[in-house]
């Protein structure tokens, strides 16, 4: 068990560009979480996966933003034509199922937008 | 929607002393889960205790433990014999069950920063 990783775990880029983002669960989970936090506030919830099918999206997901699971394993989170708004920290989690079970969370992948 | 509200953006307590956050939360459903969870300085988050709407009996981990108020829609962390070590900030988190559908993702509180004092 290596834990949630996230790659990159930080990311400059100006306004305008777009930025892809990486997550690998623990391999035994299903469900797979993407989440943003910016300072000062706990985490929102984007979206989630069970294996490959996206079940939920959140409202904060505009359409800038498109995430991925091929094959039920690792995840990208996308954002197009990124805003200063966008600039977060984005968390992925990781679970074996829903209800009581543990959400495990990846380190993070803080993004800047210049 | 659920929100969760933590009142206090930061504690201080005393090494070896005893701290209460405090966590409310809003929802219209009887079956859920509750979390809290811990986030180091530049580290990632970790659970630290959670708690079944449908038990009456208060969840503990070792030194930490939680009071749940269903009717009040309350649930604090007591943390016992506070290290250095638990300085971090707390988030408390909501989570659907399974049974009540829709989004399965958690709804955390803005958390509260905790800082021991050696």
């Amino acid at each position: 068990d290596t834990g949630v990783s996230q790659d990159p775990r930080h990311k400059i880029t100006k306004r305008g560009q777009n930025v892809t983002f990486r997550c690998d669960p623990i391999s035994e989970h299903n469900r797979l979480y993407w989440y943003r936090q910016t300072l000062g506030q706990g985490p929102e919830f984007l979206t989630y996966f069970q294996n490959e099918a996206q079940l939920e999206k959140s409202r904060l997901l505009s359409d800038r933003f498109s995430a991925e699971r091929p094959k039920g394993s690792f995840s990208t989170l996308e954002i197009q034509r990124t805003e200063q708004g966008d600039s977060a920290m984005y968390l992925c989690a990781s679970s074996r199922g829903a209800g009581p079970y543990e959400q495990y969370f990846g380190p993070g992948t803080r993004l800047t937008v210049t | 929607a659920q929100t969760v509200t933590q009142s206090q953006p930061e504690m201080s307590v005393q090494e070896a002393e005893t701290v209460t956050l405090s966590c409310t939360y809003d929802t219209s459903e009887s079956d859920y889960y509750l979390f809290w969870y811990k986030q180091p300085p530049s580290r990632q988050m970790i659970l630290v205790i959670r708690q079944e709407a449908y038990k009456q009996q208060n969840a503990t981990e070792n030194r930490f433990s939680v009071n749940f108020q269903k009717a009040a829609k309350s649930f604090s962390l007591k943390i016992s014999d506070s290290q250095l070590g638990d300085a971090a900030m707390y988030f408390c988190a909501y989570r659907r069950s399974l049974s009540g559908g829709g989004a399965d993702g958690l709804t955390f509180g803005k958390g509260t920063h905790l800082i021991i004092q050696p």
